[in-house]
């Protein structure tokens, strides 16, 4: 089946620091791939998504790479900062049903000033 | 901007009781979609609407019921609420393209507890 696995968190930097959220996913075909970001007391709301192999995606300075060599999209930021503290999700569309999305358990980050 | 509004924040209710969770979206979106969200579990599909009046079970759509009677309303019914439905529900809409995805959008959740 359809499946996302991401790293444990709670994930905990100091402002400036460089960020990575490994993601990894198991499914048929050549999924789409999204990052959902859900800051405190709100909904989530999408921060990137790529749609075919070796695509980039980006916003706000976060980036993710679609591999299909080693089923991944992990996330990165150059250089954080405290405003970026918020749970962050990968997330799957799989090719048969794309209406509907599979969520990894989500990364909880803080950031320190 | 797309916005997608829930009846609720936060609600309090006795086990065995009928609860009713509403979520109005106004894009016009074909799909609706009820989630709950538990630590160290993500997001969980609990049902699913295409269209007014269809509709298509989640992951886990044990102790819960939907209806779509309008297409910018959808509604979570739990028939007999229990202590395991205590948790963050989240609605969302998106488009329908077919074998495309598009971009979800959800509303600011309910985190319901039962006691």
């Amino acid at each position: 089946g359809n499946s996302v696995t991401q790293m444990e968190g709670p994930v905990t930097l100091s402002e400036e620091a460089f960020l990575t959220i490994n993601c990894t996913y198991t499914a048929t075909g050549y999924p789409s791939l999204f990052w959902y970001v859900q800051y405190p007391g709100e909904g989530l709301q999408l921060l990137l998504k790529a749609t075919k192999a070796d695509d980039k995606g980006s916003n706000k300075g976060f980036e993710a790479t679609y591999r299909k060599e080693t089923t991944s999209f992990h996330l990165e930021k150059g250089s954080v900062q405290v405003s970026d503290s918020a749970v962050y999700f990968c997330a799957l569309s799989p090719i048969q049903g794309a209406q509907k999305l599979v969520f990894g358990q989500g990364t909880r980050l803080t950031i320190n000033p | 901007d797309v916005k997608v509004t829930q009846s609720s924040r936060y609600l309090v209710k006795r086990t065995g009781e009928k609860v009713f969770l509403e979520c109005v979206q106004d894009m016009d979106h074909e799909n609706m979609f009820w989630y709950r969200q538990d630590p160290g579990l993500g997001l969980r599909l609990i049902y699913f609407s295409y269209d007014v009046k269809m509709k298509e079970k989640g992951d886990i759509p044990e102790g819960y019921s939907v209806s779509r009677e309008k297409k910018e309303r959808f509604s979570l019914i739990l028939e007999s609420a229990s202590t395991n439905q205590t948790s963050m529900y989240l609605c969302a809409s998106s488009l329908w393209a077919g074998d495309r995805p598009y971009e979800q959008y959800f509303g600011p959740g309910t985190r319901l507890t039962v006691t």
